[in-house]
């Protein structure tokens, strides 16, 4: 058990619908990542926050927005969801932001978009 | 445009055989490689991690060798378990971003046969 919890485990949505995703990182972990895996892009980073700032961003569309909140929990917010949208997101946390510092990923909400 | 680039997609080996999986990168500002194995139905989980200052690490079974000037990076698998079976990124971050984002390889799934 890495100590990052995700909910929901599963979710299943309509096109044009739109979700939230919930990460709380480790106890005392400042930063949060998201990242989306599916089968043809692999592991993509999305965002990251660390104490509650917007730190970097990657590959994230615009339909997606993510926050942090005072106690370090973060919500992924995908919204005109597309069948194409469908894919494992995961969220790590790290104790900095810092480089070199591991970053331990939870176990991922599947997302299916019918 | 894919920054780590990672070989094979898969790999089948006999127990007791050495698993070794391949990734190259161009951005010569990455400055710290970790591999990570993912079993099914779970996040990713740091196995190892080098910097560029040395060429070699090994823990227990697995050992990372780095080549700067090549710019490329491999695990090796030594007397390999069917309990290694499992998909393995390796990754890459660049420090001078002012973010520790991780840029994945597209993943090994390997088999490893009784």
């Amino acid at each position: 058990d890495s100590g990052v919890t995700q909910t929901p485990k599963h979710l299943i949505t309509a096109t044009g619908q739109r979700v939230t995703l919930r990460c709380s990182p480790r106890s005392g972990d400042l930063s949060v990542y998201w990242y989306q895996q599916s089968l043809d892009q692999g592991l993509q980073f999305l965002i990251q926050y660390y104490n509650g700032e917007e730190r970097a961003k990657g590959n994230i569309l615009e339909r997606f927005s993510a926050q942090q909140f005072p106690d370090l929990h973060s919500e992924l917010n995908l919204s005109s969801l597309e069948l194409g949208d469908s894919a494992l997101y995961f969220c790590a946390s790290s104790a900095s932001d810092r480089a070199n510092t591991e970053a331990f990923f939870g176990q991922g909400t599947r997302l299916t978009v019918v | 445009q894919q920054q780590v680039k990672q070989s094979p997609q898969s790999l089948i080996v006999q127990k007791g055989g050495i698993s070794i999986i391949n990734c190259a990168y161009e951005n010569t500002a990455f400055d710290y490689f970790p591999w990570y194995q993912q079993f099914p139905g779970k996040g990713p989980a740091l196995l190892i991690a080098i910097r560029p200052d040395v060429s070699e690490k090994k823990e227990g079974r697995f050992t990372i060798s780095f080549n700067k000037s090549a710019k490329q990076f491999s695990l090796h698998i030594m007397d390999s378990q069917p309990g290694d079976s499992a998909t393995y990124f390796c990754a890459a971050s660049n420090p001078h971003t002012g973010a520790n984002n991780l840029f994945f390889g597209t993943g090994t799934r390997l088999t490893v046969i009784p």
